[in-house]
This record gives structure tokens, sequence and C-alpha cells, in this order.
């Protein structure tokens, strides 16, 4: 069964504590992504990653890093410097980027909630 | 200036009228555009791409391009309860990641 898979759905985060979020493809994509939504808003890119061991910031990096260690795997650290970290998280894949019909998909995200 | 507007809604329509969503963007070097639903508490998943002026149609959905005057559309013929979503706009820049509306909240009265 292909697809994206993010874990957990759902998460709870204390003040002042770190928390990695999980994504993962099987679509052999070699661009992975990761975007933030906050309610009745669009997406906001946070990171992306052309190709394993490369990764660049996107509009709201501060308070986020990741790692590209494999190719079916990105996964998103949210630190205690980001200072409004509860959102919706999401992960998406496509399979060539730089392509005009470059096409991303997206996993079932996870929400984030700050206690 | 947003790099991607859309108007939020709420879209009311009656069922099996035609909903049109529109979107514009700003950069005019933008190449691909896209149509993503996206219902409550739930991630986007693709409807319908465009790459070049004009129309292009599946089933239900037809998408319209035009890069002259930097706006996509989107039609929803027969309009079903079931498409009661929000409708997220994207666009690509220069650097391939997708640039998001805010979306259109439609809602389908039965």
């Amino acid at each position: 069964d292909g697809g994206i898979t993010q874990s957990p759905k759902y998460l709870f985060r204390k003040e002042g504590q770190n928390v990695t979020l999980s994504c993962e493809q099987n679509l052999n994509h070699d661009a992975m992504y990761w975007y933030r939504q906050d309610p009745g808003q669009g997406l906001r890119l946070i990171y992306y990653s052309q190709i394993v061991n490369d990764f660049q910031k996107g509009d709201i990096a501060e308070g986020y890093s990741v790692s590209r260690e494999k190719k079916e795997s990105f996964p998103l650290t949210v630190t205690s410097a980001q200072k409004n970290p509860t959102a919706f998280y999401l992960c998406a894949s496509s399979s060539r980027q730089g392509a005009v019909t470059d096409t991303q998909y997206f996993g079932p995200g996870t929400r984030l909630t700050v206690l | 200036q947003k790099e991607v507007e859309q108007n939020s809604g709420p879209l009311s329509v009656p069922e099996g009228a035609i909903a049109s969503l529109n979107c514009t963007y700003s950069d005019r070097g933008s190449q691909s555009f896209f149509w993503y639903r996206q219902y409550s508490g739930k991630s986007p998943e693709l409807i319908m791409s465009i790459y070049s002026n004009g129309d292009k149609e599946d089933g239900r959905f037809t998408a319209q391009l035009n890069k002259a005057s930097q706006y996509v559309s989107l039609l929803i013929r027969d309009s079903q309860p079931s498409d009661s979503a929000t409708y997220l706009c994207a666009v690509t820049t220069g650097r391939r990641a997708l640039t998001f509306g805010s979306g259109t909240r439609l809602q389908v009265q039965p």
C-alpha cells in the first residue's frame, strides 16, 4: 500500500520541550516538504528537501529543524524556540522537483497542541 | 499583497448548481497551478492541475487558467453536498515548492 504516513496523529507538547514529527513515504519520491496550517489559513512552507542530505528553509523555518538521511524519511523537530507551535503539520512529497508537471501529495497530518 | 489570493467565502450554492471558485496570483513567472480539496480536519487532496492557458476538464471539474490576467479558477458542475469543503489554490514559484492561498469554503445546500 503506497503512500505517505505521518505519526503521531495527535501530539501534545509542554512548554520548553522539543518534539519530533515523523514523515515516511514509500512512493520513491525525491522531494519532500513540511507545511504548517493554522485555523482558517492556507499552508505555509517550513522546510523542503530535493535530495538526500540536502534541505532548504521555507518561509517560516525559525524554531524548526529537519534532517534527510534517507530518501523515504523527512522528520521535523519543533524546538522550544518556536513560540507558537500549536498547528496542523502536513508532510508532502513529489517525484521530481523542478519539472513543471511535478505534483505534491500530502500525508494525513499531525495535529500538535502545546499545553 | 498576498502571493496567492482567494475569497474565503463561504460560497453557498444549491445542489445541482455550478460552483465557481477563483484565485489570483502575483508571480508572473508561476508555471504550475493546482486545486486541492480539504475536508475539515483532513489533509489536502489533489483535484486538478493545470499548466497552460485555457480550460482543462476532468469529470465534473474544470480548471481555467489565464496567465495574462494572473488568475486561475475551478468550476464544479452538478455540485453535490459531498463537495462541501475548503478549496485551496496553490501555485509553484521559482523554488518549486507550493505557495497556497488561504482557501475558499464551499457549502452545497441539499
